[in-house]
């Protein structure tokens, strides 16, 4: 059984920094695009970020470039997205989610359509 | 970038069946499209992949009560024997052929009467 866990959520000050984190298993991790996708509260879901399966791929929406991270550890089935300089706009709930499908171009991977997710971790910003 | 249009709520009674619509933006019409449902206070789950012919892959353990199509622009998502656990936001989510285009519909609010 696939199974996706985040953890890590907590609240923070505008400018503050946080990490989380999502631990996989019942697939074969390194073979797979994760993402992360956030919905702020009483909003639809936003796509934040995405990492292949080797980790030498990211790509970010523009509204974190430059300040979100994302990484994984392959040995320990984990991908991590450092979330820096955080603003109260970036209050969400984040998933961790699987690509079931990657379109890959020049060595670069990408993902298609999300089919597992976890259960989300709570990113409150504020003053 | 392709974008979704959905309308924002849905209602039917129970039992009854409904068809939820999302809609391609102009030059993406021929794009494949997933459907993933997000029960109250509940991370999503994914239900199906639909392609412009209208043939679509479910998810593990998605009823056949599910079901989609494709028209032109328009995927469709529909849902028979509506029961109380199928009240939802129901997002759209597509993607396109390089990196940063992965796009969500606003949602449909799907109550059942």
């Amino acid at each position: 059984e696939v199974q996706l866990l985040e953890s890590g959520g907590h609240s923070v000050h505008p400018g503050g920094s946080l990490r989380v984190s999502c631990v996989v298993s019942g697939f074969t991790f390194n073979d797979y695009v994760m993402g992360w996708v956030r919905q702020a509260p009483g909003k639809e879901l936003e796509w934040v970020s995405d990492i292949s399966g080797s980790g030498g791929s990211t790509n970010y929406a523009d509204s974190v470039k430059g300040r979100f991270t994302i990484s994984r550890d392959n040995s320990k089935n984990t991908v991590f997205l450092q979330m820096d300089s955080l603003r109260v706009e970036d209050t969400a709930v984040y998933y961790c989610a699987r690509s079931g499908d990657q379109l890959c171009l020049g060595g670069k991977c990408y993902p298609r359509f999300f089919d597992h997710w976890g259960q989300g971790t709570l990113v409150s910003v504020s003053s | 970038q392709p974008a979704l249009t959905q309308s924002p709520s849905a209602s039917a009674s129970l039992g009854a069946s409904v068809t939820l619509t999302c809609t391609l933006s102009s030059g993406h019409t021929t794009y494949s499209v997933a459907w993933h449902q997000q029960r109250p206070e509940k991370g999503p789950r994914y239900l199906m992949k639909i392609v412009s012919d209208g043939s679509h892959d479910k998810g593990d353990g998605v009823p056949d009560r599910f079901s989609g199509s494709a028209s032109g622009a328009d995927r469709y998502l529909s849902i028979s024997n509506l029961q109380s656990e199928d009240e939802a936001d129901y997002y759209c989510q597509t993607w396109g052929n390089g990196p940063g285009t992965v796009v969500f519909g606003g949602g449909t609010k799907l109550t059942v009467l």
